[in-house]
């Protein structure tokens, strides 16, 4: 159980283009999604909170106008890169909150903007 | 303000050998502790977690971990390591509640040595 699934895994897009990534429970429903960003060699960075039927809640720094997020229902999330550039490009990773203050990851999605 | 260190950002041992990666948490009120496992371009993995139940919690892999509150430590540990456990190690903490945000360490880099 608690499997989290990501779409694209991969995504290779031009500067100035808008790219969506897709977070999905698959077998429980996720009232909370969180998304995060990871450089080479790093830990994760929180870069939202989203909560299903509301708006997210953004780390500060964190643009909300660049960074797009959607949590339509309780197993989908997504995140749009709006814009993209190339400092854009990153490995961008979503979880879903499970009952005991666990996150469950998904398999994380590789952003190159040219 | 609460946070995790992580001593050793690369750790190598041989195989067969004890496994020890060291986690310290700073806290005013009982926290709930992870170790999480990411592989190179894959999301995270939960290994095991200590939500206030049993001091020695027995995860996926045959690793384990120890709650010391005294010590405010939460120590991975595995017997005999294997080569498949070379591995990006991540310790976490969340004070309470699916909705609550992972704070997480900065990670250590385990090497098996053949």
């Amino acid at each position: 159980g608690a499997v989290v699934s990501q779409h694209p895994s991969w995504v290779i897009c031009k500067s100035g283009t808008s790219v969506k990534i897709e977070c999905r429970s698959l077998d429980f429903q996720a009232t909370t999604m969180f998304w995060y960003r990871q450089f080479p060699k790093q830990s994760l960075m929180l870069m939202a909170t989203s909560n299903e039927g509301s708006k997210a809640t953004y780390e500060q720094g964190v643009e909300k106008d660049k960074f797009l997020i959607n949590h339509a229902s309780l197993t989908l999330s997504t995140l749009t890169v709006t814009s993209a550039h190339p400092e854009d490009s990153s490995f961008y990773i979503c979880s879903a909150a499970g009952q005991e203050g666990e996150q469950y990851f998904g398999p994380g999605t590789r952003l190159t903007v040219t | 303000a609460q946070s995790v260190t992580q001593l050793g950002s690369h750790v190598s041992v041989s195989e067969g050998a004890l496994v020890l990666l060291r986690c310290n948490y700073s806290s005013s009120v009982p926290p709930y502790l992870f170790w999480y496992v990411q592989y190179p371009n894959q999301g995270l993995q939960l290994l095991l977690k200590y939500t206030s139940a049993a001091t020695l919690v027995k995860g996926i892999n045959g690793f384990e971990a120890e709650f010391k509150k005294s010590e405010t430590s939460f120590h991975l540990t595995k017997p005999s390591a294997h080569m498949s456990d070379a591995a990006e190690y991540f310790c976490a903490v969340t004070y309470g509640g699916a909705t609550n945000k992972l704070i997480f360490g900065t990670g250590t880099l385990l090497a098996v040595q053949p």
